[in-house]
């Protein structure tokens, strides 16, 4: 079964990096995913699909600070110089033919 | 610039029906396969259908299966979701997507609030 799973919470200072973690299911290692943000209030907004040799292809006017790599079954996205408004939910998703899949998300606090 | 913008939701009873709607422009609607995603109060993401440019391919969520029907109508740039047989766990907000080579989601709408409730 193809699941993805994060960690519910990460928090860092203000100017910090923080690196969130998505985790794909036994036996889905090779599979690419997609990272999305959804700050407070807001609906979702596309920040990267992310393979699994670690290239990455940002969304339009997503900041140099985001930044995606990947480790077997791992997927990363890093965001470097937090700002408040880099404090939201960060889902990662994947997909197979007929289904989309998506982490629980990561609630980030900037401190 | 690529919008999406949905339509539709409102408060509706337990075994009702409701239609969404979501008017797309900025790009070529029938190049790209849509999704409908939604977000229960308070929970994560929920992948619901999606359609190919076509409208030749629709899946959906096991959850919604046999009580959603997902459309478009490339002629007006829209994407529909017909719901029926509406539950309470149902209430959400619903999103329509458009994908990017029908695997994810690059362009997101902001969303209509679906209740279910007596």
């Amino acid at each position: 079964q193809l699941v993805l799973t994060q960690s519910p919470s990460a928090s860092a200072s203000l100017g910090a990096s923080v690196k969130l973690t998505c985790t794909l299911s036994s036996g889905h290692s090779s599979y690419a995913i997609a990272w999305h943000q959804q700050q407070p209030e807001k609906g979702p907004r596309y920040l990267m699909n992310l393979n699994s040799d670690g290239s990455h292809s940002k969304g339009d006017g997503i900041p140099d600070r985001f930044s995606g790599s990947s480790s077997g079954a791992g997927r990363y996205l890093t965001i470097s110089s937090l700002q408040s408004e880099d404090e939201a939910d960060y889902y990662c998703q994947t997909w197979a033919t007929g289904i989309r899949v998506f982490g629980g998300g990561t609630k980030l606090t900037v401190l | 610039q690529v919008q999406l913008v949905e339509s539709g939701g409102g408060l509706v009873k337990p075994g009702g029906s409701l239609r969404l709607s979501c008017a797309a422009s900025g790009f070529t609607f029938s190049d790209y396969y849509m999704t409908w995603i939604r977000q229960a109060p308070g929970k994560g993401l929920e992948w619901v259908s999606h359609i190919s440019s076509s409208a030749s391919t629709i899946y959906y969520a096991e959850s919604v299966k046999g009580r959603f029907t997902i459309s478009r109508d490339n002629a007006k740039n829209s994407l529909y979701l017909q719901m029926n047989s509406l539950r309470a766990e149902d209430t959400a907000v619903y999103y329509c997507a458009r994908d990017n080579s029908g695997s994810y989601p690059d362009n997101w709408g902001q969303g209509t609030l679906v209740t279910v409730s007596s």
